[in-house]
């Protein structure tokens, strides 16, 4: 059974740090992974999405990598801004399954 | 613009009360489902469809219905609500096994 790991739960950073949040998953029969941005009680936001062949993609501040047979993925966030402030959300999509399964998050705080 | 669109965003309703949440989405996704989120637990999946007239059950099914009578619909039915229903509900769709696009969600309090 795929479990997905988030660490830290929670960070907090003043502004302008670069950091790095932490996914790791157990089972590497993997489509794809994704992070997600999510605000308090409102929606998730798709930040990246890495196909298991891939090994990194970019999206502004934000780079994330997938190494599949290790089994992790990381989100690094450049320069980071009071903005940024939020809970961030991994999710894989398995093989033989029709669903996402998500990690429980790292709750990210930026201080100014 | 590209979008999963919930009904409603809040409700609070009694016990018993047959209620429905809504979801669209404008991307002609064939891949559609619901979740729901509670403190502790993550994200859990309830129900999902392929496509238009096939659902199945996800992890938490127990409590719901849906139904997908058209591609672009996948409404959440509470037949009878009970309190531990109470959480925040939320609506995706996908293109088959790609990006998954979520609603902005529900926050269902059932008293």
């Amino acid at each position: 059974k795929q479990e997905v790991t988030q660490i830290p739960a929670a960070l907090s950073v003043p502004e302008g740090e670069n950091l790095v949040l932490n996914c790791s998953f157990t089972d590497s029969a993997i489509y794809n992974l994704q992070w997600f941005r999510q605000d308090p009680g409102k929606g998730l936001t798709s930040l990246l999405l890495i196909q298991s062949s891939q090994r990194e993609q970019t999206s502004g501040r934000l780079n994330a990598s997938l190494d599949k047979s290790s089994g992790r993925s990381t989100l690094y966030i450049a320069a980071s801004q009071p903005g940024d402030s939020a809970t961030y959300l991994c999710a894989v999509n398995n093989y033989n399954t029709d669903k996402l399964i998500f990690g429980t998050g790292t709750r990210l705080q930026v201080f100014p | 613009e590209a979008q999963v669109t919930q009904n409603p965003r809040y409700l609070i309703t009694v016990t018993g009360k047959k209620l429905t949440v809504t979801c669209s989405q404008n991307m002609n996704h064939e891949y559609m489902s619901w979740y729901r989120q509670d403190p502790g637990l993550g994200l859990r999946q309830i129900y999902y469809s392929m496509n238009v007239e096939v659902t199945d059950k996800g992890d938490v099914p127990e409590g719901y219905k849906v139904s997908r009578k058209e591609k672009r619909n996948f409404p959440l039915i509470l037949e009878s609500p009970s309190p531990n229903q109470t959480s925040l509900y939320f609506c995706a769709s996908s293109l088959g096994v790609g990006e998954a696009f979520f609603g902005q969600g529900t926050r269902l309090t059932v008293v």
